[in-house]
């Protein structure tokens, strides 16, 4: 157990829904990463936070939106869902922005019907 | 291509050693990654490696870094069939803030 909490574990939706995933870092880590895992595309890096504030992008969306709240946990927003966004969703954790241990959740696998 | 290369497939018996491969191609890499994959389960982080290091050694695992060819590799000593898995080899670059770069990851069958 990395101590990185994810919710829902499964979600099962519609297209051109909007859904939400949360996580919950590690105690005391202040940094959040949200990772995409595809069979297409294979394991991508979406975005990070640190300390509330976004850090980083990398391969998201404009459809996709993440914050990260006072309390550290985040939340990962997609929206008019399609098909091809059905995949596994990870968020990692660290405990400060240069770590360089990344501890991974358990992934929500998002299915889009 | 792929920033990271892996091959895909590696099959090996119980007992014997494993080795994964990985190659890369940003000599900035910082830190070089090995994750662990079981089947519906999320990333168990293996161990890591500097990019000034050679060797590093943890337990069973040994990773050897050849920065010179970007040539990083895992060994499992004495496979057992609980390291059946993906294992996933991951790139922190500098200056890329902390994104990890990860390869497509090789599936390790272990059998008896």
């Amino acid at each position: 157990d990395s101590g990185v909490t994810q919710t829902p574990k499964h979600l099962i939706t519609a297209t051109g829904q909007r859904v939400t995933l949360r996580c919950s870092p590690r105690s005391g880590d202040l940094s959040v990463y949200w990772y995409q895992q595809s069979l297409d595309q294979g394991l991508q890096f979406l975005i990070q936070y640190y300390n509330g504030e976004e850090r980083a992008k990398g391969n998201i969306l404009e459809r996709f939106s993440a914050q990260q709240f006072p309390d550290l946990h985040s939340e990962l927003n997609l929206s008019s869902l399609e098909l091809g966004d059905s995949a596994l969703y990870f968020c990692a954790s660290s405990d400060r922005e240069g770590n360089y241990e990344q501890y991974f959740g358990p992934g929500t696998r998002l299915t889009v019907t | 291509g792929e920033d990271v290369e892996q091959s895909l497939f590696l099959s090996v018996r119980e007992g014997d050693s494993s080795v994964i491969n990985c190659t890369y191609t940003d000599s900035s890499s910082t830190y070089l990654y090995w994750y662990k994959q079981e089947p519906g389960a999320g990333l168990q982080l293996l161990t890591y490696i500097f990019s000034n290091m050679d060797m590093k050694q943890d337990q069973r695992l040994t990773v050897l870094l050849n920065k010179k060819d970007k040539h990083l590799s895992l060994r499992i000593a004495d496979t057992q069939t609980g390291d059946s898995a993906i294992y996933f080899c991951a790139e922190k670059r500098a200056g890329g803030y902390n994104k990890l770069i990860f390869g497509a990851g090789t599936r390790l069958a272990v059998h008896p």
